[in-house]
């Protein structure tokens, strides 16, 4: 059964950083595009970053770019999103998603990790 | 900065047929954008739907079918049930950028 478990998520001030954590079972991990996606509180989903199977192509939303950084441990079956320079825009259940075998496909996703900016 | 639109929300009776439509502010969907369908309902993570336009996956129930219609990417719910009602949210692959659709809410009443 696949698996994806985030954490990491909680109360951070403006400015500050967090880092997620996104541990994956069930399936060849290594063999697998990961994606983050976010949802702020009573909105839609947005897409932030995605990673390709061996951690050497990576994409950001411009929203993110220069701020966040996605990366993973294919020996540690984790995906990770460090978010630097928090804004209150960025408070958002965080979801981490797998990229299926078909180009473009997203299926499985974790149940997500609530990230909250306040002062 | 790419826009994918959908419609805010939609109301359809059990047993009948919607059609829920994903559009791209640069022009008509292709499925070369590999659109891709997902359901979430309140409190719950996205669960996936459709890939590649049409594509069902293992667990996707036979009552829903993608396809592209009239220049935009469309889910079409079939015989629909109670359960369905939920937001739903396309994704549309531009170049390598993924960008998620505004969602729609469906109401079964």
């Amino acid at each position: 059964e696949v698996q994806l478990v985030e954490s990491g998520g909680g109360l951070v001030q403006p400015g500050g950083s967090l880092r997620l954590s996104c541990a994956a079972s069930g399936f060849t991990f290594s063999r697998h595009w990961m994606h983050w996606v976010r949802q702020a509180p009573g909105k839609g989903l947005v897409w932030v970053s995605r990673i390709n199977s061996d951690g050497s192509y990576t994409t950001y939303a411009d929203s993110v770019k220069g701020r966040f950084t996605i990366s993973r441990d294919n020996a540690k079956n984790t995906v990770y999103l460090q978010m630097n320079s928090l804004r209150d825009e960025d408070m958002a259940v965080y979801y981490c998603a797998r990229g299926g075998t078909a180009t473009g496909t997203v299926d499985y996703w974790g149940q997500g990790t609530l990230v909250t900016v306040s002062s | 900065q790419t826009v994918v639109t959908q419609e805010p929300s939609l109301t359809v009776s059990p047993g009948g047929t919607v059609t829920l439509t994903c559009a791209s502010s640069t022009g008509a969907v292709i499925s070369g954008y590999y659109p891709n369908w997902f359901l979430q309902k309140p409190g719950q993570a996205p669960r996936a739907l459709i890939y590649g336009t049409s594509n069902k996956h293992s667990w996707t129930p036979a009552r829903f079918s993608g396809s592209l219609l009239g220049g935009k990417a469309a889910l079409t719910l079939s015989g629909v049930q109670p359960e369905d009602e939920a937001d739903y949210y396309c994704l549309l692959d531009f170049d390598g950028i993924p960008v998620f659709g505004t969602g729609t809410r469906v109401t079964v009443v």
